[in-house]
């Protein structure tokens, strides 16, 4: 069984340009929500993405965008990006919303200069 | 709104000791889950425990146990027999039905030779 896939690991972008990032689910599982984990503090949520549609959203802006597609694999967008946007972003996968258990992703390591 | 609260930053033990990582959690979801969370410095969150609401018994898996006291709202972890490779952040995290997944602010666990 495959877990939770992230691409890319590391990303160095500058500020005001866009970013995509991926992530596969784990088999079997129809739910992924993302967070942003800023360094030296718990993660944060984002959204939440169910069965490709958007199931939940944390405080962050509309520049923060997302998709998922019919095999279950999501995007996480970040357009017009601050310096602040440097974080880690988690990917995690569950079986179905709620509260269950959430699997999670290696992460992609952003860097904004 | 759901709030996890971790109140040690910091915690050292000695190696084959046991220790207890505190978690307290607010909530107005009838149902619910805790969750506990290890985080190596390579970043992935891995997944050590949970709890259920409505569990009558206190969860454990392997040397992690949960100590849960729903009328305290605290859901501490313990580890018991110490290992280095136990040395990580630590994050509780709770879920429902009708809230996401939130994590508390982390406590960075150091074993000691």
């Amino acid at each position: 069984e495959t877990g939770v896939t992230q691409s890319p690991t590391h990303l160095i972008k500058t500020r005001g340009q866009q970013v995509t990032l991926r992530c596969s689910s784990q088999s079997g599982h129809n739910t992924v929500s993302w967070y942003q984990q800023a360094l030296g503090q718990g993660p944060q949520f984002i959204f939440q993405y169910y069965r490709e549609e958007e199931n939940g959203r944390g405080n962050f802006p509309p520049r923060f965008s997302g998709l998922q597609f019919p095999n279950y694999s999501s995007e996480l967008n970040v357009n017009a990006l601050e310096l602040d946007d440097s974080a880690l972003y988690l990917c995690a996968s569950s079986i179905d919303r709620g509260q269950e258990t959430q699997y999670f992703g290696p992460g992609t390591r952003l860097l904004v200069l | 709104a759901q709030k996890i609260t971790q109140t040690q930053p910091g915690m050292f033990v000695q190696e084959k000791e046991a220790v207890t990582l505190d978690c307290t959690y607010d909530t107005s979801d009838p149902s619910y889950g805790l969750f506990w969370y290890k985080q190596p410095s390579s970043g992935e969150m891995i997944f050590l425990i949970y709890q259920g609401s409505y569990d009558q018994q206190n969860a454990t898996e392997g040397r992690y146990s949960l100590n849960f006291q729903k009328a305290r709202k605290s859901a501490n972890l313990v580890i018991s027999a110490s290992q280095l490779g136990d040395s990580a952040m630590y994050f509780c995290a709770i879920g429902s039905n009708f809230n996401k997944f939130y994590f508390g602010s982390g406590t960075k666990l150091n074993v000691k030779p």
